[in-house]
């Protein structure tokens, strides 16, 4: 099994850009979870979504959106991408709630210039 | 915010020494979580202790939960070369049911273990 991947690995956009980053797993988990890593800051949670067709904000939201249209994938947007942006994105997966461990891609790179 | 926080910010030690990290929160949690990073990689779970627990371990993991001072220790035993990565404590809490699964993450420890 895959587990959970991330595409792209490594992006560099132009400030004002769009685009989408892809998360996808195979493990029939009803958790996803968005994160980013900065220096300094640990991950800090973006969105998530608790099953197919549902998400909600978690502590960094501004300046991005997210869709779950299928159960598998957990999609995360960014609109009108900006240099704070830039960070190291990492998707995640639970079966459960906070009772459960999760599962993380290894994460997508991205540059906003 | 109840994050977790890790001490030390770094730990460098030789090969078969134990290294020993340690997290501190603010608030009462339903469990805390251990994850291990390795560089350019995604993180990986390492152990799960819930509130009512005091220590779990697994292989040459061994976790200690102490929740009248807000704290937990992540120690490994024998260390070897492939150790090296960064630990992160993550600790979960139930606000009424609406936590869903949320975890709050420390800044992590950076573990160096020379050959």
């Amino acid at each position: 099994n895959a587990g959970v991947t991330q595409t792209p690995k490594f992006r560099v956009l132009k400030t004002g850009q769009s685009m989408t980053l892809l998360c996808a797993q195979d493990m029939n988990h009803e958790y996803m979870y968005w994160y980013r890593q900065d220096p300094g800051m640990g991950l800090r949670l973006i969105h998530y979504s608790v099953g197919e067709g549902t998400t909600a904000k978690g502590e960094v939201p501004d300046g991005y959106n997210v869709s779950r249209l299928k159960k598998q994938n957990f999609l995360l947007g960014l609109e009108s991408a900006a240099p704070s942006q830039t960070s190291v994105y990492f998707c995640a997966s639970s079966y459960g709630g906070f009772n459960q461990p999760q599962h993380f891609g290894d994460g997508t790179r991205l540059s906003i210039l | 915010s109840q994050q977790g926080e890790e001490d030390p910010q770094a730990l460098s030690i030789q090969e078969g020494e134990n290294a020993t990290m340690n997290c501190s929160y603010k608030t009462s949690i339903n469990n805390l979580q251990w994850y291990r990073q390795n560089s350019g990689r995604g993180l990986v779970h390492l152990i799960l202790i819930r509130s009512n627990e005091r220590e779990k371990h697994s292989g040459r993991l061994r976790v200690t939960l102490d929740t009248s001072k807000k704290s937990s220790s992540l120690l490994i035993t024998a260390s070897r070369a492939a150790d090296t990565a960064s630990y992160f404590c993550a600790t979960a809490f139930n606000a009424g049911g609406t936590s869903y699964g949320k975890l709050t993450f420390g800044q992590g420890t950076i573990l160096t273990v020379h050959p």
